[in-house]
Protein backbone atom coordinates (compact mmCIF):
# COMPACT_ATOMS: atom_id res chain seq x y z
CA UNK A 1 0.00 0.00 0.00
CA UNK A 2 1.58 3.58 -0.90
CA UNK A 3 2.03 5.81 1.54
CA UNK A 4 2.58 9.61 1.00
CA UNK A 5 4.13 11.59 3.68
CA UNK A 6 4.45 15.47 3.27
CA UNK A 7 6.09 17.78 4.80
CA UNK A 8 6.47 20.49 6.42
CA UNK A 9 3.04 20.21 8.15
CA UNK A 10 2.78 24.19 7.89
CA UNK A 11 4.57 26.57 6.21
CA UNK A 12 4.41 30.53 7.14
CA UNK A 13 5.87 32.82 4.68
CA UNK A 14 6.13 36.40 3.67
CA UNK A 15 4.55 37.31 0.20
CA UNK A 16 6.86 37.10 -2.80
CA UNK A 17 9.25 34.50 -0.57
CA UNK A 18 9.43 31.18 -2.23
CA UNK A 19 7.41 28.38 -1.14
CA UNK A 20 8.92 24.21 -1.38
CA UNK A 21 6.42 21.43 -0.33
CA UNK A 22 7.92 18.35 0.12
CA UNK A 23 5.99 14.96 -0.80
CA UNK A 24 7.53 11.24 0.04
CA UNK A 25 6.26 8.38 -1.17
CA UNK A 26 6.83 4.80 0.64
CA UNK A 27 7.27 3.57 -3.04
CA UNK A 28 8.73 4.33 -6.00
CA UNK A 29 5.83 6.05 -8.12
CA UNK A 30 5.32 4.08 -11.39
CA UNK A 31 4.99 6.78 -14.18
CA UNK A 32 5.68 9.85 -12.32
CA UNK A 33 1.73 9.16 -11.69
CA UNK A 34 2.28 11.98 -8.86
CA UNK A 35 0.06 15.10 -8.80
CA UNK A 36 -0.79 18.34 -6.78
CA UNK A 37 -3.94 19.96 -5.60
CA UNK A 38 -4.84 23.12 -3.46
CA UNK A 39 -7.71 23.58 -1.71
CA UNK A 40 -8.78 27.02 -0.25
CA UNK A 41 -11.38 27.31 2.64
CA UNK A 42 -14.50 26.18 1.83
CA UNK A 43 -13.45 24.81 -1.91
CA UNK A 44 -13.25 21.80 -3.48
CA UNK A 45 -9.65 20.33 -4.27
CA UNK A 46 -8.35 21.96 -7.86
CA UNK A 47 -5.69 19.81 -9.60
CA UNK A 48 -2.50 21.88 -9.72
CA UNK A 49 -0.01 19.31 -11.37
CA UNK A 50 -0.26 15.96 -13.03
CA UNK A 51 2.83 13.87 -14.19
CA UNK A 52 4.95 15.51 -11.14
CA UNK A 53 5.69 18.47 -12.91
CA UNK A 54 2.88 19.22 -16.02
CA UNK A 55 0.33 22.33 -15.27
CA UNK A 56 -2.86 21.92 -15.26
CA UNK A 57 -5.02 24.09 -17.54
CA UNK A 58 -4.70 27.78 -16.35
CA UNK A 59 -2.46 27.29 -13.58
CA UNK A 60 0.02 30.47 -13.19
CA UNK A 61 3.65 29.29 -13.97
CA UNK A 62 5.04 30.46 -10.40
CA UNK A 63 3.84 26.63 -9.32
CA UNK A 64 5.89 24.38 -10.77
CA UNK A 65 6.91 20.29 -9.77
CA UNK A 66 10.22 18.28 -9.41
CA UNK A 67 10.72 14.73 -8.67
CA UNK A 68 10.80 11.22 -9.00
CA UNK A 69 11.19 7.96 -7.76
CA UNK A 70 10.16 8.44 -4.43
CA UNK A 71 10.64 12.29 -3.65
CA UNK A 72 8.80 14.87 -5.23
CA UNK A 73 8.92 18.61 -4.99
CA UNK A 74 6.04 21.04 -5.28
CA UNK A 75 7.41 25.11 -5.72
CA UNK A 76 5.88 28.57 -5.61
CA UNK A 77 8.01 30.53 -7.04
CA UNK A 78 6.71 34.06 -5.25
CA UNK A 79 4.05 33.57 -2.49
CA UNK A 80 0.84 35.39 -3.68
CA UNK A 81 -1.65 36.29 -0.65
CA UNK A 82 -4.27 33.99 -2.64
CA UNK A 83 -1.89 31.05 -2.22
CA UNK A 84 -2.79 30.47 1.00
CA UNK A 85 -4.33 27.13 1.14
CA UNK A 86 -3.88 23.77 1.87
CA UNK A 87 -2.23 21.91 -0.48
CA UNK A 88 -2.29 17.76 -1.32
CA UNK A 89 0.17 15.47 -2.88
CA UNK A 90 -1.51 12.64 -4.77
CA UNK A 91 -0.55 9.46 -6.19
CA UNK A 92 -3.19 7.83 -9.14
CA UNK A 93 -3.56 5.40 -10.88
CA UNK A 94 -6.17 2.74 -10.31
CA UNK A 95 -6.24 3.37 -7.55
CA UNK A 96 -5.70 7.17 -5.46
CA UNK A 97 -3.70 8.24 -2.51
CA UNK A 98 -3.69 11.31 -0.93
CA UNK A 99 -0.32 12.66 1.78
CA UNK A 100 -2.14 14.63 4.90
CA UNK A 101 -1.21 17.96 3.38
CA UNK A 102 1.02 21.10 3.31
CA UNK A 103 -1.13 24.31 5.26
CA UNK A 104 0.28 27.50 3.46
CA UNK A 105 0.15 30.58 5.59
CA UNK A 106 1.14 34.05 5.38
CA UNK A 107 3.49 34.87 8.43
CA UNK B 1 -18.26 24.69 -19.76
CA UNK B 2 -17.69 21.62 -17.93
CA UNK B 3 -19.73 21.66 -14.39
CA UNK B 4 -19.65 18.23 -11.81
CA UNK B 5 -23.07 19.17 -9.44
CA UNK B 6 -23.76 17.60 -6.70
CA UNK B 7 -26.57 17.06 -4.90
CA UNK B 8 -27.55 19.11 -1.68
CA UNK B 9 -26.28 18.48 1.94
CA UNK B 10 -27.97 16.37 4.36
CA UNK B 11 -28.91 15.71 7.31
CA UNK B 12 -29.12 12.14 8.56
CA UNK B 13 -29.92 9.90 11.56
CA UNK B 14 -27.68 6.26 12.54
CA UNK B 15 -29.03 3.66 9.93
CA UNK B 16 -30.89 5.41 7.67
CA UNK B 17 -30.06 5.05 4.19
CA UNK B 18 -28.78 7.37 1.46
CA UNK B 19 -27.54 7.93 -1.64
CA UNK B 20 -26.21 11.23 -3.23
CA UNK B 21 -25.43 12.77 -6.80
CA UNK B 22 -23.00 14.16 -8.86
CA UNK B 23 -24.37 14.72 -12.51
CA UNK B 24 -22.22 16.04 -14.96
CA UNK B 25 -22.27 18.28 -18.14
CA UNK B 26 -20.21 20.48 -20.49
CA UNK B 27 -18.56 17.42 -21.44
CA UNK B 28 -18.58 13.37 -22.54
CA UNK B 29 -19.95 11.90 -19.48
CA UNK B 30 -19.50 8.81 -20.56
CA UNK B 31 -15.81 9.45 -21.55
CA UNK B 32 -14.39 10.10 -18.08
CA UNK B 33 -14.39 8.29 -14.43
CA UNK B 34 -15.80 9.34 -12.35
CA UNK B 35 -14.17 9.36 -8.31
CA UNK B 36 -15.45 9.66 -4.93
CA UNK B 37 -13.25 11.31 -1.93
CA UNK B 38 -14.50 11.50 1.69
CA UNK B 39 -12.92 14.92 3.63
CA UNK B 40 -13.82 14.54 6.97
CA UNK B 41 -14.31 17.41 9.51
CA UNK B 42 -10.64 19.46 9.67
CA UNK B 43 -8.93 16.27 8.11
CA UNK B 44 -7.31 15.21 4.38
CA UNK B 45 -8.53 13.43 1.47
CA UNK B 46 -9.44 10.06 0.89
CA UNK B 47 -10.30 8.21 -2.18
CA UNK B 48 -13.56 5.96 -1.78
CA UNK B 49 -13.71 4.43 -5.24
CA UNK B 50 -14.49 5.03 -9.26
CA UNK B 51 -16.39 4.59 -11.97
CA UNK B 52 -16.81 4.12 -15.18
CA UNK B 53 -20.14 5.88 -16.12
CA UNK B 54 -19.63 3.94 -20.16
CA UNK B 55 -20.12 0.66 -18.64
CA UNK B 56 -20.24 0.71 -14.44
CA UNK B 57 -17.20 -0.73 -14.38
CA UNK B 58 -15.95 0.24 -10.58
CA UNK B 59 -13.30 -0.02 -8.64
CA UNK B 60 -13.09 0.55 -4.81
CA UNK B 61 -10.82 1.06 -1.82
CA UNK B 62 -10.35 -1.69 0.06
CA UNK B 63 -11.09 1.12 3.60
CA UNK B 64 -14.21 1.53 1.16
CA UNK B 65 -15.67 -1.63 -0.11
CA UNK B 66 -18.81 -3.46 1.27
CA UNK B 67 -19.30 0.25 3.13
CA UNK B 68 -20.30 2.33 0.10
CA UNK B 69 -21.89 1.62 -3.31
CA UNK B 70 -21.30 3.65 -6.42
CA UNK B 71 -23.08 3.40 -9.65
CA UNK B 72 -23.89 5.63 -12.56
CA UNK B 73 -26.83 5.98 -14.68
CA UNK B 74 -25.43 7.11 -18.21
CA UNK B 75 -28.56 7.99 -19.37
CA UNK B 76 -28.78 11.55 -17.05
CA UNK B 77 -24.89 12.00 -16.73
CA UNK B 78 -25.02 11.34 -13.16
CA UNK B 79 -23.13 9.06 -10.70
CA UNK B 80 -24.02 8.45 -7.02
CA UNK B 81 -22.57 7.25 -3.95
CA UNK B 82 -24.88 6.00 -1.60
CA UNK B 83 -25.05 3.78 1.86
CA UNK B 84 -27.54 1.64 3.07
CA UNK B 85 -26.94 2.25 6.64
CA UNK B 86 -25.29 5.38 7.79
CA UNK B 87 -22.95 5.82 11.24
CA UNK B 88 -22.26 9.12 12.83
CA UNK B 89 -18.34 8.60 11.60
CA UNK B 90 -19.88 8.90 8.15
CA UNK B 91 -20.49 12.57 9.02
CA UNK B 92 -18.04 14.18 6.01
CA UNK B 93 -18.09 16.37 3.13
CA UNK B 94 -18.10 13.99 0.24
CA UNK B 95 -16.58 15.09 -3.28
CA UNK B 96 -16.86 13.58 -7.15
CA UNK B 97 -14.04 14.05 -9.11
CA UNK B 98 -13.80 13.60 -13.36
CA UNK B 99 -10.75 11.51 -14.35
CA UNK B 100 -10.00 11.07 -18.11
CA UNK B 101 -8.65 7.71 -17.94
CA UNK B 102 -8.75 5.36 -14.96
CA UNK B 103 -5.21 5.94 -14.57
CA UNK B 104 -5.58 9.59 -14.43
CA UNK B 105 -5.73 12.37 -12.02
CA UNK B 106 -9.44 14.36 -11.20
CA UNK B 107 -8.87 17.27 -13.20
CA UNK B 108 -12.36 18.59 -12.17
CA UNK B 109 -14.36 18.19 -8.84
CA UNK B 110 -17.80 18.70 -7.89
CA UNK B 111 -18.43 21.72 -4.85
CA UNK B 112 -18.84 18.93 -2.48
CA UNK B 113 -22.03 17.45 -0.34
CA UNK B 114 -21.98 17.95 3.39
CA UNK B 115 -23.30 14.57 5.21
CA UNK B 116 -24.31 15.09 9.15
CA UNK B 117 -24.96 11.97 10.45
CA UNK B 118 -26.41 12.09 14.25
CA UNK B 119 -29.00 10.90 16.40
Amino acid sequence: EMVLTQSPGTLSLSPGERATLSCRASQSVRSSYLAWYQQKPGQAPRLLLYGAFSRATGIPDRFSGSGSGTDFTLTISRLEPEDIALYYCQHYGSSWTFGQGTKVEIK
Amino acid sequence: EVQLVQSGAEVKKPGESLKISCKGSGYSFTSYWISWVRQMPGKGLEWMGKIDPSDSYTNYSPSFQGHVTISADRSISTAYLQWSSLKASDTAMYYCARSYSVNDPGDFWGQGTLITVSS
